[in-house]
């Protein structure tokens, strides 16, 4: 299993709070993904990372803001979390391979509540 | 653009029955393919993969073909036990020149196999 882990994997915040999630890996690997997962939506990528200090939004990126300042580490904070945002957060790595297929590694993920 | 449809569930069988979940997809480029399997309280797991027209990818007696002429890629196994029960999310991914590994995913099958 690649090593991946988030913390926390429960949290329940109250409206207009901040929350920062946390990704941590140990394989080395390039890109870092925050997902979340909605019923009726599958995953949707809020945003990735391709290297320290270098990010780009993905499809739902509107109320996240993301930093990387180690390989290790992947940091997605909600500003000011809404009820919307209530989900369940997952980070993927990859590495670039010679073959260009994406195998994605997923952590465990974090069980957001919004009240 | 590029996405990706899946048949919606749940899928529910009796052990031993066969399974198909369909997974039709629409990309620019030349897309890879994958499975991914969610066990319950679990994050993403790659089942299968193929990286180029009539590719078959296979695993844990899963299997997927990649057609291009039907632009699908649906998953199926022969005889389903219990311990398949989980969700399923079809996903591709087109890279442009630099590789950017981003993954577009179904919205999920939830197969319950019965004993």
């Amino acid at each position: 299993d690649a090593g991946i882990t988030q913390s926390p994997r429960h949290k329940v915040t109250e409206t207009g709070t901040p929350v920062t999630l946390r990704c941590h890996q140990t394989e080395n690997h390039r890109y870092m993904y925050w997902y979340r997962q909605d019923p009726g939506h599958g995953l949707r990528l809020i945003h990735y990372s391709y290297g320290v200090k270098d990010t780009d939004k993905g499809e739902v990126s509107d109320g996240y803001s993301v930093s990387r300042s180690k390989t290790e580490d992947f940091l997605l904070t909600l500003e000011s979390a809404t009820s919307s945002q209530t989900s369940v957060y997952f980070c993927a790595i990859s590495n670039i391979l010679a073959s260009s297929y994406n195998e994605q590694f997923f952590g465990p993920g974090t069980r957001l509540t919004v009240l | 653009g590029n996405s990706v449809t899946q048949m919606e569930g749940p899928v529910t069988l009796s052990e031993e029955a066969f399974l198909t979940i369909n997974c039709t997809y629409t990309a620019t480029g030349y897309p890879s393919l994958f499975w991914y399997v969610q066990y319950p309280g679990e994050g993403l797991q790659l089942l299968l993969k193929a990286t180029k027209a009539d590719d078959k990818g296979s695993n844990k007696g899963f299997e997927a073909t990649y057609r291009k002429e039907t632009t699908s890629f649906h998953l199926e196994k022969g005889s389903v036990q219990v311990s398949d029960s989980a969700v399923y999310f079809c996903a591709l991914s087109v890279n442009y020149g630099g590789a950017t590994n981003k993954l577009i995913f179904g919205t999920g099958t939830l197969l319950a196999v019965q004993p």
